[in-house]
């Protein structure tokens, strides 16, 4: 079936290395969001992209903080000098459409941590 | 900022209904989610109802949503224990940044 793929699964590092998450969304599907988990259950809306366009980055720290969707290549999302409060899960979802028929498929999850 | 508050347990016997419940502060929501997560992965799309519709069913699955007093829930009939999972609510209005408000999840353990 169709699905959000994320990579890697886990990722570790050390406080002040950079970390880089992928995500290849749903072919077909225009927007693309960045969540972090944390605190177990608590989503915070990072960014959001339709098609290769910045959509909303209001949840975005920019200062550490990047993100990409490039034509045919996996959505990115790149945090610099990382900090201990990052470690968290990050979820890839794809949206077809934000109409009426909406349908989003979140991806697998990255687990970030960092030590 | 909008708020979407759940409880964060719920425990049933196996082949009882489960209802979840969710409320919300956003007046202008247009969209009402529930999701499911189970452990080690990402959110899987249960089923969403529009703020113009009082209840849709599908299969073991029926939300009720009460406009007025902003609450929303999810029955699940006949719960197995493969139910046993996080629920998660969220909700966005029909504004241009499509960003869902999400509650912190209830978790559901069926027990035989």
């Amino acid at each position: 079936g169709e699905e959000v793929a994320q990579t890697p699964k886990h990722l570790v590092r050390g406080e002040g290395q950079k970390a880089k998450l992928y995500c290849a969304p749903i072919k077909g599907h225009s927007y693309v969001f960045w969540y972090q988990q944390v605190l177990k259950n608590e989503f915070k809306f990072l960014i959001s992209f339709q098609n290769e366009n910045v959509f909303d980055e209001t949840g975005m720290p920019k200062e550490r903080f990047s993100a990409k969707c490039l034509p045919n290549s996996p959505c990115s999302l790149e945090i610099q000098a990382t900090k201990l409060e990052d470690s968290a899960v990050y979820f890839c979802a794809s949206t077809l459409t934000a109409g009426a028929q909406e349908t989003q498929y979140f991806g697998p999850g990255t687990r970030l941590l960092v030590l | 900022g909008e708020d979407v508050e759940q409880s964060l347990f719920l425990s049933v016997r196996e082949g009882d209904s489960s209802v979840i419940n969710c409320t919300y502060t956003d007046s202008s929501s247009t969209y009402l989610y529930w999701y499911k997560q189970e452990p080690g992965a990402g959110l899987q799309l249960l089923t969403y109802i529009f703020s113009n519709m009082d209840m849709k069913q599908d299969q073991r699955l029926t939300v009720l949503l009460n406009k007025k007093d902003k609450h929303l829930s999810l029955r699940i009939a006949d719960t197995q224990t493969g139910d046993s999972a996080i629920y998660f609510c969220a909700e966005r209005g029909s504004g241009g940044s499509y960003i869902p408000t999400f509650g912190r999840g209830t978790s559901l353990i069926v027990h035989p």
